[in-house]
């Protein structure tokens, strides 16, 4: 499969906290991106980082790339209780062909 | 901008018949994916159009799974017949063609198949 996977599976913090989610995929990429799902709806665009960069940054979030270690970390700082949300990872590896993880459940403690 | 119309929302079949999911993409996508959705797993990708040609299937259940875009924009994804394992939401995304580009999702269908 070329699934990759997020660990952990589920994390839960209190507001105003960092959450740190790991990705860790399996074939050579062009790109990495970075989605969330809310409950019963589609996902969401976050965060792109090409394979040659190492580190991107976009608001309270920072996405890291280690392409050596196939694997990629998302930080969100300073957590709100409206990131209560699963997270997934997508590798494309240059066909627009988008192969998500397994997924990180936040939920994020008032 | 509108984003990528599914229908229906919900649909509960029994084990046996036939079900179909309608995609409408954003204007001036070329790239259509169809997304299985497992309940508590990450999405799956089922099949890849570009235009009305498809880019990728090979994890399209095809002796009961099929799908077109006859005209280039909008999609269906059928499934005949269903079974118990085919229950999941099914999530319909489209982007532009090329390097670095982002997919846009929809809504999704839940089906649940009884």
């Amino acid at each position: 499969s070329q699934q990759g996977e997020e660990d952990p599976q589920a994390l839960s913090i209190q507001e105003g906290e960092n959450a740190t989610m790991n990705c860790s995929y399996k074939t050579s990429i062009n790109n990495l991106q970075w989605y969330r799902q809310n409950s019963g709806r589609g996902l969401v665009h976050l965060i792109l980082i090409r394979s040659n960069e190492r580190e991107k940054h976009s608001g309270r979030l920072r996405v890291t790339l280690d392409t050596s270690k196939k694997s990629s970390s998302l930080l969100i700082t300073a957590s709100r209780a409206a990131d209560t949300a699963s997270y997934f990872c997508a590798t494309d590896a240059g066909g627009n062909q988008f192969y998500f993880g397994t997924g990180t459940s936040l939920t994020v403690i008032p | 901008e509108a984003g990528v119309a599914q229908s229906p929302r919900y649909k509960i079949i029994e084990k046996r018949q036939s079900v179909a999911f309608w995609c409408n993409p954003i204007s001036g996508h070329a790239t259509l994916y169809w997304y299985q959705q497992i309940l508590g797993q990450g999405p799956k990708l089922l099949i890849q159009f570009q235009n009305n040609g498809v880019v990728d299937d090979s994890q399209l259940p095809k002796d009961r799974f099929s799908a077109e875009r006859l005209k280039g924009v909008d999609s269906t994804l059928k499934i005949q017949p269903a079974k118990l394992e085919d229950s999941a939401v099914y999530l319909c995304a489209s982007s532009l063609v090329g390097l670095n580009t982002e997919a846009f999702f929809g809504q999704g269908t839940r089906l649940t198949v009884v």
